[in-house]
Protein backbone atom coordinates (compact mmCIF):
# COMPACT_ATOMS: atom_id res chain seq x y z
CA UNK A 1 0.00 0.00 0.00
CA UNK A 2 1.29 3.98 0.06
CA UNK A 3 3.33 4.76 2.61
CA UNK A 4 3.85 8.24 4.25
CA UNK A 5 3.64 11.18 2.26
CA UNK A 6 4.92 14.20 2.58
CA UNK A 7 4.93 17.70 0.87
CA UNK A 8 6.34 19.72 -1.13
CA UNK A 9 9.10 17.37 -1.52
CA UNK A 10 11.78 20.93 -1.49
CA UNK A 11 10.49 24.59 -0.31
CA UNK A 12 12.50 27.64 -0.65
CA UNK A 13 11.65 30.67 1.21
CA UNK A 14 12.57 33.62 2.73
CA UNK A 15 13.30 34.51 5.72
CA UNK A 16 10.16 36.15 7.60
CA UNK A 17 8.07 34.17 5.50
CA UNK A 18 5.40 31.29 7.08
CA UNK A 19 5.59 28.12 5.50
CA UNK A 20 3.15 25.31 5.89
CA UNK A 21 4.83 21.33 5.67
CA UNK A 22 1.71 18.27 5.02
CA UNK A 23 1.75 15.02 5.80
CA UNK A 24 -0.29 12.23 4.71
CA UNK A 25 0.03 8.98 7.17
CA UNK A 26 -0.66 5.36 6.28
CA UNK A 27 -4.31 4.78 5.97
CA UNK A 28 -5.27 3.78 9.24
CA UNK A 29 -2.37 4.82 11.68
CA UNK A 30 -3.27 6.29 14.30
CA UNK A 31 -0.44 7.97 15.52
CA UNK A 32 1.31 10.68 13.50
CA UNK A 33 5.08 12.60 14.64
CA UNK A 34 7.20 15.10 13.47
CA UNK A 35 10.86 15.17 13.42
CA UNK A 36 13.69 17.38 12.55
CA UNK A 37 16.83 16.44 10.19
CA UNK A 38 19.63 18.92 10.55
CA UNK A 39 23.49 19.09 10.31
CA UNK A 40 25.28 18.90 13.29
CA UNK A 41 21.57 18.17 15.09
CA UNK A 42 21.15 14.54 13.74
CA UNK A 43 16.73 13.98 13.97
CA UNK A 44 15.16 15.65 16.66
CA UNK A 45 11.57 15.03 18.00
CA UNK A 46 9.21 18.03 17.58
CA UNK A 47 5.28 16.65 17.85
CA UNK A 48 3.43 13.62 18.11
CA UNK A 49 -0.29 13.19 17.60
CA UNK A 50 -2.19 10.18 19.08
CA UNK A 51 -5.76 9.68 17.65
CA UNK A 52 -7.75 12.38 19.64
CA UNK A 53 -5.37 13.24 22.12
CA UNK A 54 -4.13 16.20 22.81
CA UNK A 55 -0.38 16.60 20.90
CA UNK A 56 2.89 15.62 22.86
CA UNK A 57 3.83 19.42 21.79
CA UNK A 58 7.38 19.01 23.73
CA UNK A 59 10.16 19.03 20.86
CA UNK A 60 8.84 22.14 19.45
CA UNK A 61 11.66 24.36 19.40
CA UNK A 62 9.90 27.79 19.80
CA UNK A 63 6.51 28.82 19.45
CA UNK A 64 6.73 29.66 15.87
CA UNK A 65 6.06 26.44 15.33
CA UNK A 66 3.08 24.53 15.32
CA UNK A 67 1.40 21.94 14.21
CA UNK A 68 -2.18 20.41 13.80
CA UNK A 69 -4.23 16.81 12.78
CA UNK A 70 -7.14 17.05 11.27
CA UNK A 71 -10.10 14.27 10.96
CA UNK A 72 -6.84 12.10 12.78
CA UNK A 73 -5.27 11.80 9.59
CA UNK A 74 -3.58 14.88 7.68
CA UNK A 75 -1.13 17.00 9.56
CA UNK A 76 0.04 20.43 8.44
CA UNK A 77 3.58 22.01 10.63
CA UNK A 78 3.74 25.66 9.66
CA UNK A 79 6.95 27.84 11.00
CA UNK A 80 5.70 30.86 11.46
CA UNK A 81 8.70 34.59 10.76
CA UNK A 82 11.27 31.18 9.43
CA UNK A 83 14.94 31.82 10.32
CA UNK A 84 17.52 30.67 8.50
CA UNK A 85 18.40 28.06 11.21
CA UNK A 86 15.02 26.54 10.53
CA UNK A 87 16.67 25.21 7.54
CA UNK A 88 16.02 21.33 7.67
CA UNK A 89 14.40 18.11 6.45
CA UNK A 90 11.58 17.77 8.12
CA UNK A 91 10.35 13.79 8.40
CA UNK A 92 7.06 12.74 9.40
CA UNK A 93 6.08 9.41 10.37
CA UNK A 94 3.12 7.02 11.47
CA UNK A 95 2.38 4.12 13.31
CA UNK A 96 -0.32 1.94 14.07
CA UNK A 97 -0.86 0.97 17.47
CA UNK A 98 1.80 1.04 20.52
CA UNK A 99 4.06 -1.32 19.64
CA UNK A 100 4.19 -0.95 16.25
CA UNK A 101 7.15 0.28 13.74
CA UNK A 102 7.20 3.99 12.68
CA UNK A 103 7.71 4.12 9.04
CA UNK A 104 8.87 7.21 7.70
CA UNK A 105 7.62 9.82 5.13
CA UNK A 106 10.66 10.96 2.38
CA UNK A 107 11.12 14.59 3.87
CA UNK A 108 10.32 18.21 3.21
CA UNK A 109 13.96 19.87 2.57
CA UNK A 110 13.27 23.41 3.96
CA UNK A 111 15.64 25.93 2.93
CA UNK A 112 15.81 29.64 4.32
CA UNK A 113 16.87 32.57 2.51
CA UNK B 1 16.69 12.72 29.75
CA UNK B 2 17.51 9.83 27.48
CA UNK B 3 19.90 10.51 25.38
CA UNK B 4 21.94 8.25 22.49
CA UNK B 5 25.59 8.55 21.59
CA UNK B 6 26.96 7.24 17.61
CA UNK B 7 30.40 7.84 18.69
CA UNK B 8 31.54 7.82 14.63
CA UNK B 9 30.66 10.41 12.29
CA UNK B 10 31.78 8.16 9.60
CA UNK B 11 33.15 4.57 9.04
CA UNK B 12 35.50 3.61 5.70
CA UNK B 13 35.77 -0.01 5.38
CA UNK B 14 36.74 -2.33 2.69
CA UNK B 15 33.95 -4.90 0.81
CA UNK B 16 33.99 -8.27 3.01
CA UNK B 17 35.40 -6.74 5.75
CA UNK B 18 33.63 -6.61 9.04
CA UNK B 19 32.01 -3.24 10.00
CA UNK B 20 30.47 -2.47 13.40
CA UNK B 21 28.79 0.70 14.37
CA UNK B 22 29.02 2.10 17.99
CA UNK B 23 25.47 2.99 19.96
CA UNK B 24 25.51 3.79 23.84
CA UNK B 25 22.61 4.95 25.41
CA UNK B 26 21.75 6.67 28.60
CA UNK B 27 18.08 5.80 29.97
CA UNK B 28 17.39 5.00 33.62
CA UNK B 29 14.26 3.10 33.02
CA UNK B 30 13.12 0.10 30.32
CA UNK B 31 14.30 0.90 27.00
CA UNK B 32 13.61 -0.50 23.31
CA UNK B 33 16.57 0.21 20.81
CA UNK B 34 16.16 0.60 16.97
CA UNK B 35 18.37 1.08 14.25
CA UNK B 36 16.96 2.85 11.33
CA UNK B 37 19.35 3.15 8.00
CA UNK B 38 18.86 5.80 5.30
CA UNK B 39 20.06 4.91 1.42
CA UNK B 40 21.04 8.04 -0.59
CA UNK B 41 17.92 9.44 -1.88
CA UNK B 42 15.81 7.13 0.31
CA UNK B 43 13.35 7.24 3.47
CA UNK B 44 14.71 6.70 6.46
CA UNK B 45 13.57 2.97 7.46
CA UNK B 46 13.76 0.62 10.07
CA UNK B 47 16.77 -1.46 9.65
CA UNK B 48 16.30 -3.78 13.19
CA UNK B 49 14.91 -3.52 16.76
CA UNK B 50 16.32 -5.61 19.69
CA UNK B 51 13.08 -7.19 20.88
CA UNK B 52 12.81 -9.05 17.84
CA UNK B 53 15.99 -10.66 18.49
CA UNK B 54 16.81 -11.15 14.48
CA UNK B 55 19.01 -10.77 11.21
CA UNK B 56 18.09 -8.35 8.96
CA UNK B 57 20.41 -8.17 5.88
CA UNK B 58 23.37 -9.76 7.50
CA UNK B 59 23.29 -7.05 10.28
CA UNK B 60 23.09 -8.40 14.19
CA UNK B 61 22.76 -5.97 17.47
CA UNK B 62 22.24 -7.25 20.98
CA UNK B 63 21.27 -5.06 23.35
CA UNK B 64 23.82 -4.90 26.48
CA UNK B 65 22.12 -3.24 29.41
CA UNK B 66 25.20 -3.56 31.26
CA UNK B 67 26.81 -1.32 28.99
CA UNK B 68 24.23 0.51 28.12
CA UNK B 69 24.87 -0.36 24.32
CA UNK B 70 23.24 -1.44 20.95
CA UNK B 71 26.34 -1.97 18.66
CA UNK B 72 24.88 -2.93 15.36
CA UNK B 73 27.41 -5.71 13.11
CA UNK B 74 27.79 -6.96 10.14
CA UNK B 75 30.90 -9.96 9.52
CA UNK B 76 31.18 -9.00 6.20
CA UNK B 77 30.69 -5.83 4.89
CA UNK B 78 28.58 -5.38 1.06
CA UNK B 79 28.96 -2.17 -1.46
CA UNK B 80 25.17 -1.68 -1.25
CA UNK B 81 25.31 -1.26 3.10
CA UNK B 82 26.67 2.43 2.25
CA UNK B 83 24.42 4.65 3.93
CA UNK B 84 23.39 6.69 6.96
CA UNK B 85 22.88 5.02 10.29
CA UNK B 86 20.74 6.05 12.99
CA UNK B 87 20.17 4.56 16.51
CA UNK B 88 17.10 5.10 18.59
CA UNK B 89 15.45 4.83 21.76
CA UNK B 90 12.11 4.38 22.60
CA UNK B 91 10.75 4.64 26.37
CA UNK B 92 8.81 1.67 27.61
CA UNK B 93 6.12 1.81 29.95
CA UNK B 94 6.07 6.00 30.45
CA UNK B 95 2.53 7.34 28.29
CA UNK B 96 3.88 10.64 28.57
CA UNK B 97 7.26 9.56 26.46
CA UNK B 98 4.67 9.43 23.72
CA UNK B 99 6.73 6.44 22.17
CA UNK B 100 8.98 9.13 20.46
CA UNK B 101 11.66 8.28 19.43
CA UNK B 102 14.71 9.81 20.82
CA UNK B 103 18.05 9.44 17.53
CA UNK B 104 21.71 9.54 17.88
CA UNK B 105 23.70 11.49 15.24
CA UNK B 106 23.83 9.23 12.85
CA UNK B 107 26.98 6.99 11.07
CA UNK B 108 28.00 7.07 8.17
CA UNK B 109 29.21 3.72 6.20
CA UNK B 110 31.26 4.17 3.12
CA UNK B 111 31.89 0.48 1.80
CA UNK B 112 34.62 0.64 -0.39
CA UNK B 113 35.46 -1.70 -3.47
Amino acid sequence: GAGVSQSPSNKVTEKGKDVELRCDPISGHTALYWYRQSLGQGLEFLIYFQGNSAPDKSGLPSDRFSAERTGGSVSTLTIQRTQQEDSAVYLCASKRGYQETQYFGPGTRLLVL
Amino acid sequence: AQRVTQPEKLLSVFKGAPVELKCNYSYSGSPELFWYVQYSRQRLQLLLRHISRESIKGFTADLNKGETSFHLKKPFAQEEDSAMYYCALRCLGIKAAGNKLTFGGGTRVLVKP
